[in-house]
């Protein structure tokens, strides 16, 4: 699996658009960009997945330049309730054999 | 609909003893996902299944850890003669397809070893 450096935390205000940004630079052909939201007190969440250019959901945006070789977790304008750990995955689709491998993640604090 | 369950939510038993915990995956879905989380990490993989079949536990951390799913339903993770390093959250996730990155993940099980 691909190698993932993410920034350990960020803080930010409420209201504010928050981008995160991980980096993968031996990310394989067909391996997919996917990013988990974890609560405190609770499991991780599936959030968010893409390939390439940029996938939009309900919760983020996810863009992702023609290199992959980074991408960028956007939450916009954030509230209090969006205090959390984000984890970037990088991986075949299908998975790597079926687990997924978090690093340590961002922790995002969102202050008022 | 209801979400990944899993029992007991705290668990604290003396060295030596055995524990087993339970994990109720979501209805219909195929794969069954044991992880390990420490504080300020994220989950660990300790093995998984696709329906009943184990599919890979090459994260076990020793053969003191086993796992099944004997009808591809339930699952249940023993420890057998727990140590104080096991101490740590046991979390589930099942998913609705094999090897996939869209898992969805149980509340998780405290486990203390004293």
């Amino acid at each position: 699996l691909a190698k993932t450096t993410q920034p350990i935390s960020m803080d930010s205000y409420e209201g504010q658009e928050v981008n995160i940004t991980c980096s993968h630079n031996n990310i394989a052909t067909n391996d997919y960009i996917t990013w988990y939201q974890q609560f405190p007190s609770q499991g991780p969440r599936f959030i968010i997945q893409g390939y390439k250019t940029k996938v939009t959901n309900e919760v983020a945006s996810l863009f992702i330049p023609a290199d992959r070789k980074s991408s960028t977790l956007s939450l916009p304008r954030v509230s209090l309730s969006d205090t959390a750990v984000y984890y970037c995955l990088v991986g075949g689709y299908g998975g790597s054999q079926g687990n997924l491998i978090f690093g340590k993640g961002t922790k995002l604090s969102v202050k008022p | 609909g209801a979400g990944v369950s899993q029992s007991p939510r705290y668990k604290v038993t003396k060295r030596g003893q055995d524990v087993a915990l339970r994990c109720d995956p979501i209805s219909g879905h195929v794969s069954l996902y044991w992880y390990r989380q420490a504080l300020g990490q994220g989950p660990e993989f300790l093995t998984y299944f696709n329906y009943e079949a184990q599919q890979d536990k090459s994260g076990l951390p020793n053969d003191r850890f086993s796992a099944e799913r004997p009808e591809g339903s339930i699952s249940t993770l023993t420890i057998q003669r727990t140590e104080q390093r096991d101490s740590a959250m046991y979390r589930c996730a099942s998913s609705l397809a094999p090897r996939t990155y869209e898992q969805y993940f149980g509340p998780g099980t405290r486990l203390t070893v004293t």
